[in-house]
């Protein structure tokens, strides 16, 4: 069974284009969390998305920002007009439907460095 | 609002040592849950041990421990016997479960543990 995967690994962009973060939950797990964590700082929460639906974009900047879980394919997290600001690793979270404690699955991270 | 606490400088500590990694919570919440993460070096976030706050008893997964205090809204990690492989950042981590029970995950700032061969 697959963890949850996502990629880029690694995405360099200059100041001003367009960033897009792919994530595949794992198998069976229907809820995604996109979580930022800056340098020597810990995960901040961005979005929680299930099929279809934003539930909660509470951490979301208000610009330049998006995320979306189509019926089909991955979970996407755009930052256009990229700034050097939005350098960090970019998390993305799974998790089943219902479970105990509903433990989030990370995935490796996207580490985005804007020139 | 819910917030982690972690203040810890960097942690050091011999191998084969226990070692105790502190976290304090705020939450109005009575139904939540405490989480730890490992972050080695290669970035990968590992979860490690999940608290209840309804649950009678520590938690305990092979060689970490929680050190639940409900009333002190603390929940310690203890590592025994620890290892190299031990080295990493480690987070805590906490849902409240009012806003349903997928809910999203509130971190601290992490602590830097080194463990010294």
């Amino acid at each position: 069974n697959a963890g949850v995967m996502q990629n880029p690994r690694h995405l360099v962009r200059r100041r001003g284009q367009e960033a897009r973060l792919r994530c595949s939950p794992m198998k069976g797990h229907s809820h995604v969390y996109w979580y930022r964590q800056l340098p020597e700082e810990g995960l901040k929460f961005m979005v929680y998305l299930q099929k279809e639906n934003i539930i909660d974009e509470s951490g979301m900047p208000k610009e330049r920002f998006s995320a979306e879980f189509p019926k089909e394919g991955p979970s996407i997290l755009r930052i256009q007009q990229v700034v050097r600001g939005d350098s960090a690793a970019y998390f993305c979270a799974s998790s089943p439907p219902s479970s105990y404690h509903n433990e989030q699955f990370f995935g490796p991270g996207t580490r985005l460095t804007v020139l | 609002a819910q917030k982690i606490t972690q203040t810890q400088p960097g942690m050091f500590v011999q191998e084969k040592e226990a070692v105790t990694l502190d976290c304090t919570y705020d939450t109005s919440d009575p139904s939540y849950g405490l989480f730890w993460y490992k972050q080695p070096s290669s970035g990968e976030m590992i979860f490690l041990i999940y608290q209840g706050s309804y649950d009678q008893q520590n938690a305990t997964e092979g060689r970490y421990s929680l050190n639940f205090q409900k009333a002190r809204k603390s929940a310690n990690l203890v590592i025994s016997a620890s290892q190299l492989g031990d080295s990493a950042m480690y987070f805590c981590a906490m849902r409240d479960f009012a806003t349903g029970a997928n809910s999203k995950l509130t971190f601290g700032k992490g602590i830097t543990l080194s463990v010294r061969p």
